[in-house]
């Protein structure tokens, strides 16, 4: 199973709007509602983002969403904040209880 | 506190073994089934196991099926990877995370292992 194909590296001003893009197959992220993205902090834990494609835990902002369209997943930030300044990563089911992540987007805040 | 927390990490030689753990608190372990990711230094996440509720099922990527055997011990809260035969390409922050889902919903601050001579 490949990884899921995420752009390297994305940048903003404060108070932009982004969206960061997750290109998989109909095999994952085309197959199944369960996409994921996670945001990690240098030397940190990565944080759940979004689950379900669209849903947001308790506690994540709704300046977070989540979408998706046919094998491509999207993370939206609105009103872009210096904490949001994090590595992304987002997450497809694949069946049989295995899991793929992509390789990862580097989010600066200018 | 809902954490989890691993621990066993450290430096070891080509074709060594070590085992992990990962302590949960804060929720009730048994009804959550758990995965084991893990991320290479400067690299990006990877799934590499999960094992459901009662320790029935476990599944392995293909980059250590045959070598990394996960289990757990609902009595104690407790989470375990065995890792054997390991190479240089295993070295990674190890994380336990907790499965939702589909998704990883909690995730401990992992655990360094390097493997090198």
């Amino acid at each position: 199973q490949s990884a899921l194909t995420q752009p390297r590296s994305v940048s903003g001003s404060p108070g932009q709007s982004l969206t960061i893009s997750c290109t998989g197959t109909s095999s994952d992220v085309g197959g199944y509602k369960y996409v994921s993205w996670y945001q990690q902090h240098p030397g940190k834990a990565p944080k759940l983002m979004i689950y379900d494609v669209n849903r947001r835990p308790s506690g994540v902002p709704d300046r977070f969403s989540g979408s998706k369209s046919g094998n491509t997943a999207s993370l939206t930030i609105s009103g872009l904040q210096a904490d949001d300044e994090a590595a992304y990563y987002c997450c497809s089911y694949v069946g049989s209880y295995f899991w793929v992540f992509g390789g990862g987007t580097k989010l600066t805040v200018l | 506190e809902v954490q989890l927390v691993e621990s066993g990490g450290g430096l070891l030689q080509p074709g060594g073994s070590l085992r992990l753990s990962c302590a949960a608190s804060g929720f009730t372990f048994s009804t959550y089934s758990m995965k084991w990711v893990r991320q290479a230094p400067g690299k990006g996440l990877e799934w590499i196991s999960y094992i459901s509720t009662t320790g029935s099922t476990m599944y392995y990527a293909d980059s250590v099926k045959g070598r990394f055997t996960i289990s757990r011990d609902n009595a104690k809260n407790s989470l375990y990877l065995q890792m054997d035969g390991l190479r240089a390409e295993d070295t990674a922050v190890y994380y336990c995370a907790r499965a939702d889902t589909g998704s990883f919903d909690l995730w401990g601050q992992g655990t360094l292992v390097t493997v090198s001579s």
